[in-house]
């Protein structure tokens, strides 16, 4: 089955840990994202990468950090510099073009107690 | 930077009731335009998407949007709605050159039986 994994499902952390979310692909796609869903705010751009080894911050880099070391996986890292951090967090991954689709994972609840 | 206004953020109809979600953007060139769709613990999906030609786009389920240039909207139809409809609806733009989508806030549509 073609498509995005993320891992866990909800995750509960203490207030000053980093954390660090999976997100996994099997679709060969060379984009890969992750946003941020609050309610009543939709998606936020967290991170972008559109090759290996390269990434852009989106609207809400700030602590949150990311790496890209393989076509398939785009690790997203919620730093303890990153001042509101519960919250969903949706990866996602696309072909390269603005006129392709983003397919997204089922998400991961993150929860900072 | 564009960006992407919902401006229902809770809508409530009754079975074959007629629906319209408004979204309206910023952005003064050329935009692509989604319509994703996230039913309660599923993944976002795609409805439909629009690049260029017939402004009016047909997607899954029996929906519609309308792209309307001279009113930077892209409303999203259809003309009798069933409970499984039931779900919250994400207006999303980017631009040709990037792949930085921008999603609206999300309107929950809630369909009674």
């Amino acid at each position: 089955d073609g498509g995005i994994t993320q891992s866990p499902k909800y995750l509960f952390r203490k207030e000053g840990q980093n954390v660090t979310l999976s997100c996994e692909q099997n679709l060969n796609h060379d984009a890969m994202y992750w946003y941020r869903q609050d309610p009543g705010q939709g998606l936020r751009l967290i991170y972008y990468s559109q090759i290996v080894n390269d990434f852009q911050k989106g609207d809400i880099a700030e602590g949150y950090s990311v790496s890209r070391e393989k076509k398939e996986s785009f690790p997203l890292t919620v730093t303890s510099a990153q001042k509101n951090p519960t919250a969903f967090y949706l990866c996602a991954s696309s072909i390269i073009g603005s006129y392709n689709e983003q397919f997204f994972g089922p998400g991961t609840r993150l929860t900072v107690l | 930077a564009q960006s992407v206004s919902q401006h229902n953020h809770h809508v409530i109809l009754s079975e074959a009731a007629s629906l319209e979600l408004g979204c309206n953007y910023s952005y003064g060139g050329t935009v692509n335009l989604f319509w994703y769709v996230q039913y309660p613990g599923q993944h976002l999906q795609l409805l439909l998407k629009y690049f260029s030609g017939d402004p009016l786009v047909k997607g899954i389920k029996g929906f519609e949007a309308e792209f309307i240039k001279s009113k930077f909207s892209f409303n999203l139809r259809k003309p009798s709605v069933q409970w499984s409809d039931t779900a919250e609806y994400f207006c999303a733009v980017n631009a040709p050159h990037n792949n930085d989508m921008r999603f609206g806030a999300g309107t929950r549509l809630t369909v009674k039986p």
